[in-house]
């Protein structure tokens, strides 16, 4: 049974600093992706990485994927107050999605 | 291009009623999936349905049931609801099912059994 795994479950971090935010898996997929979501609210797509090696930048969040390694980061770069959310990866597993446990990320002054 | 549409968005039920929640898909997506988030268990899979037909299900007893209808809508309805129910209900669609498809997701309905 595929398993997905975020660390760390919190994240609290100044504005301005980088950060990474990881996601391992248990089996092998060639699909994975993020997702943002705010209190209250859905989940928004951010990234969909499909092949190993893969890598994806937008604004201050890039995303990549080793699916040797069975592992995606999502890197954080000079945060800003607005990147304040909780981040999901989504593994794919043949005919469903499989979600990490989500991060909760805090950016603070 | 409208988004995926749920309803209703709040509902307060008392235990051992039933639940119906509805899910309109973009336009043009033929597949809708639902998840259950709870603080406890995060985001899990309900099941997916395409062209009207249960495709995959997950690990929910049968109270819990859905449908699809011809023009993709969905429901999915929970009966005899128990405390353990009260949930934010997330309705995804996708262009294909299965998980080659990007998911987009609606707003949720969130239920509260009392």
């Amino acid at each position: 049974e595929l398993k997905v795994e975020q660390n760390p479950l919190f994240l609290s971090m100044q504005e301005g600093k980088n950060y990474t935010i990881y996601c391992n898996y248990s089996t092998t997929s060639d699909r994975l992706y993020w997702y943002r979501q705010d209190p209250g609210k859905s989940l928004e797509s951010l990234f969909v990485l499909l092949s190993n090696g893969a890598v994806k930048q937008e604004g201050r969040l890039m995303a990549s994927l080793d699916t040797k390694a069975r592992l995606s980061t999502l890197h954080i770069t000079a945060a800003v107050h607005d990147l304040s959310a909780t981040y999901f990866c989504a593994v794919g597993n043949t005919d469903k999605l499989i979600f990490g446990t989500g991060t909760r990320l805090q950016v603070f002054p | 291009k409208a988004g995926v549409t749920q309803t209703p968005r709040y509902l307060i039920k008392t235990r051992g009623q039933q639940v119906t929640l509805s899910c309109s898909p973009i336009s043009g997506h033929r597949s809708v999936s639902w998840y259950q988030q709870t603080p406890g268990q995060g985001l899990q899979f309900l099941f997916e349905y395409f062209s009207e037909t249960q495709r995959n299900k997950g690990n929910f007893p049968g109270r819990f049931s859905g449908r699809q209808f011809s023009n993709s809508r969905s429901e999915m309805n929970v009966s005899t609801l128990e405390l353990g129910d009260s949930a934010l209900y997330l309705c995804a669609s996708s262009l294909v099912y299965g998980s080659t498809g990007e998911l987009f997701f609606g707003e949720g309905s969130r239920l509260t059994v009392l």
